[in-house]
């Protein structure tokens, strides 16, 4: 079973701080992804990487950025918070076509 | 433009009654469809595909190119299948990027 992990389910931040949301595949997929997932909104794909230190934006990159340093970890970074970003974030991995998910970190930004 | 339009925000019935949840694609090409399902409080997972042509959960979904539709049906409803439900085309000039539907929340009343 692949398994993907995230680093927190649930996140409350602070508007300007640097928020870092990590995300963990143990199958060795190449590709990984961002989301974020907003009711109304489905999901929408922030960036991805088919990888190591390989980065491509998404629909939604506008204050965001990656850090794929390794192949089993990939970093959401939000510089600095805006409420705007308060929203559910899933990480998912893929060898080819089927992408797998995490359980989601919900972020709230006060 | 390649899409995934799924009509439905929202679609309730009764248990045992059929359920179909439609998805309709706009793609120039040879696409792979794909249904992923979310439960409450659980991470957003691969229902099926339809290069596999299986039923999952008693659900089957026919790929449908004449009418660029992939929907996805079971007979009778249970009232486990409410979920959300997301249909999903991969881009085959970039094997590694999903588009997505919208989604469409299913109820099943008891």
């Amino acid at each position: 079973d692949v398994k993907v992990t995230q680093s927190s389910r649930y996140l409350v931040k602070r508007t300007g701080e640097k928020v870092f949301l990590e995300c963990v595949q143990d199958m060795d997929h190449e590709n990984m992804f961002w989301y974020r997932q907003d009711p109304g909104l489905g999901l929408r794909l922030i960036y991805f990487s088919y990888d190591v230190k390989m980065k491509e934006k998404g629909d939604i990159p506008e204050g965001y950025s990656v850090s794929r340093e390794k192949k089993e970890r990939f970093s959401l970074i939000l510089e600095s918070a805006s409420t705007n970003q308060t929203s559910m974030y899933l990480c998912a991995s893929s060898s080819g076509r089927a992408q797998y998910f995490g359980p989601g970190t919900r972020l709230t930004v006060l | 433009a390649q899409r995934v339009t799924q009509p439905e925000k929202l679609l309730s019935v009764f248990k045992g009654a059929p359920v179909e949840l439609k998805c309709n694609y706009s793609y120039s090409g040879s696409p792979e469809l794909f249904w992923y399902v979310q439960y409450s409080r659980q991470r957003l997972q691969l229902l099926l595909r339809h290069i596999s042509r299986e039923s999952i959960k008693g659900f089957t979904a026919d790929l449908n190119k004449g009418e660029t539709s992939f929907h996805l049906k079971k007979p009778f409803a249970q009232e486990e299948d409410s979920a959300m439900y997301y249909c999903a085309l991969i881009n085959a000039g970039n094997n590694r990027k999903l588009i997505w539907g919208l989604g469409t929340s299913l109820a099943v009343n008891p």
